[in-house]
């Protein structure tokens, strides 16, 4: 069974940083691009970022780039998101989630929650 | 960025009858790979989304057959023949042929 649990969500002041973690179980995780999304109540769904299978080619939303990295350590099988310079507009649900490699999106985790409040 | 616009963005429903929720594109999702990359998601309260149908009209693995998808160009459908309590949640499409990817607003099914 597919299984995608994320972690390290957090409150964090304006200006702050974080990284959120996703591990990964249940298939190889290193044969398949992965994905954030974020969702917000006024938002929606916003996709984020993707990183294929062996970290080689990554890319952004303009509203997280160069703010935000993406990575991957399959050897841990986990999935990261380093987010800096943190804005109270990027509070959400922040989910990871799998690419099956030719239909695009289709496991979700269940989301770790970042707040950015001073 | 390709913009998805669902309507409704509410649909009460009564039990056991059809519902329909339309996705509009604001260009064509047809991939240089010549697939249209047109999803459909569910979101149950309280849940996850979870895919319901990939590239327009497949339906995932243990998705009711009541759930269908259709359309082509820009404009997208997603019908629930016989709509049962457990249907109750969000709809979102999303378009994975242009970067970046993109999801619609939403379309809340509830029953009336």
């Amino acid at each position: 069974e597919v299984q995608l649990v994320e972690s390290g969500g957090a409150l964090v002041q304006p200006g702050g940083s974080l990284r959120l973690s996703c591990s990964a179980s249940g298939f190889t995780f290193s044969s398949y691009p992965m994905h954030w999304v974020r969702q917000t109540p006024g938002k929606g769904l916003e996709y984020l970022s993707r990183i294929n299978h062996d970290a080689r080619d990554r890319n952004y939303v303009d509203s997280v780039r160069g703010r935000f990295t993406v990575s991957r350590d399959n050897s841990k099988n986990t999935l990261y998101l380093q987010m800096n310079s943190l804005r109270p507009e990027d509070a959400a649900l922040y989910y990871c989630v799998r690419d099956d490699g030719s239909n695009g999106l289709d496991y979700w985790g269940q989301g770790t929650l970042v707040t950015v409040s001073s | 960025d390709v913009v998805m616009t669902q309507s409704p963005l509410s649909l009460p429903v009564t039990l056991g009858q059809p519902a329909s929720i339309s996705c509009r594109s604001s260009q064509g999702l047809v991939h240089s790979d010549g697939n249209t990359y047109l999803n459909w998601f569910q979101q149950r309260p309280g849940q996850s989304p979870r895919r319901l149908i990939y590239k327009v009209s497949n339906r995932d693995s243990g998705v009711p057959d009541r759930f269908s998808g259709s359309g082509s160009g820009t404009d997208f459908t997603l019908k629930i023949s016989r709509v049962e309590a457990e249907d109750v949640g969000v709809y979102y499409c999303m378009q994975g042929a242009h970067w970046p990817w993109t999801f619609g607003q939403g379309t809340k099914v509830e029953i009336k």
